[in-house]
């Protein structure tokens, strides 16, 4: 069983495009996190979500929107792709704020 | 505020000789750690963590990792290197935030290549 799980993988698009990352644990948390990874393997938080509300929202272009349909769930839309925007995308849940995390296996998106 | 950082970007070991990841950190308040493992194209995996109980701790795959307050340090250790511990790892720290609130803060990474 797949403790935190994210689709797709991989993702290729085109600038300009809008797309989604899904993201579902099963570990019964209650928080849940965004995470972006660049070339040099420096990790940023963009989201976190505490029982469906957000509670860290990093500085962050309005692009990107967090959705928390229900607490296993945490789901990223971005708009507007920009070239910049690649990078690798992990989402990861943890019981609460401050407890170790769990991460999903990354979702890598490139923007051409 | 707290602050935690990975003194090597790189380290290179020979296969079957001994590991260093070396971290300090800084936190106002009594902190959790952690060290987490990331391989080639994947996830990051929890190693171990200090939550004030024991300050040597034992992780996963022979890993170690000991609590110093004093030196406000929690390096990783491992006796033998194998091939597959070549990976990137990241040291975290877990502290009360100024408002009340547990922040977990990330190093900038390590790079371990191990050597045939």
């Amino acid at each position: 069983d797949t403790a935190v799980s994210q689709t797709p993988k991989y993702l290729v698009t085109q600038m300009g495009n809008d797309k989604s990352i899904k993201c579902e644990q099963n570990l019964g948390h209650d928080t849940m996190y965004w995470y972006k990874q660049d070339s040099k393997k420096f990790l940023k938080i963009m989201f976190s979500y505490n029982n469906k509300e957000l509670i860290i929202n990093e500085t962050v272009p309005n692009r990107f929107s967090p959705k928390s349909p229900d607490k296993a769930h945490l789901n990223l839309h971005i708009n507007s792709l920009e070239l910049g925007d690649s990078a690798v995308y992990f989402c990861a849940s943890s019981f609460d704020r401050g407890y170790e995390q769990y991460f999903g296996p990354g979702t890598r998106l490139t923007v051409t | 505020a707290q602050s935690v950082t990975q003194l090597d970007s790189h380290v290179s070991v020979s296969e079957g000789t001994p590991v260093l990841l070396r971290c300090n950190y800084s936190s106002s308040y009594s902190p959790s750690l952690f060290w987490y493992v990331q391989h080639p194209n994947k996830g990051l995996q929890l190693l171990l963590k200090y939550t004030s109980a024991a300050t040597l701790v034992k992780g996963i795959n022979g890993f170690e990792a000991e609590f110093k307050k004093s030196e406000t340090s929690f390096h990783l250790t491992k006796p033998s290197a194998h091939m597959s511990d070549a990976a990137e790892y990241f040291c975290v720290v877990s502290a009360l935030s100024s408002g009340s609130a547990r922040q977990l803060t990330f190093g900038s990474g390590t790079q371990l290549t191990v050597l045939p």
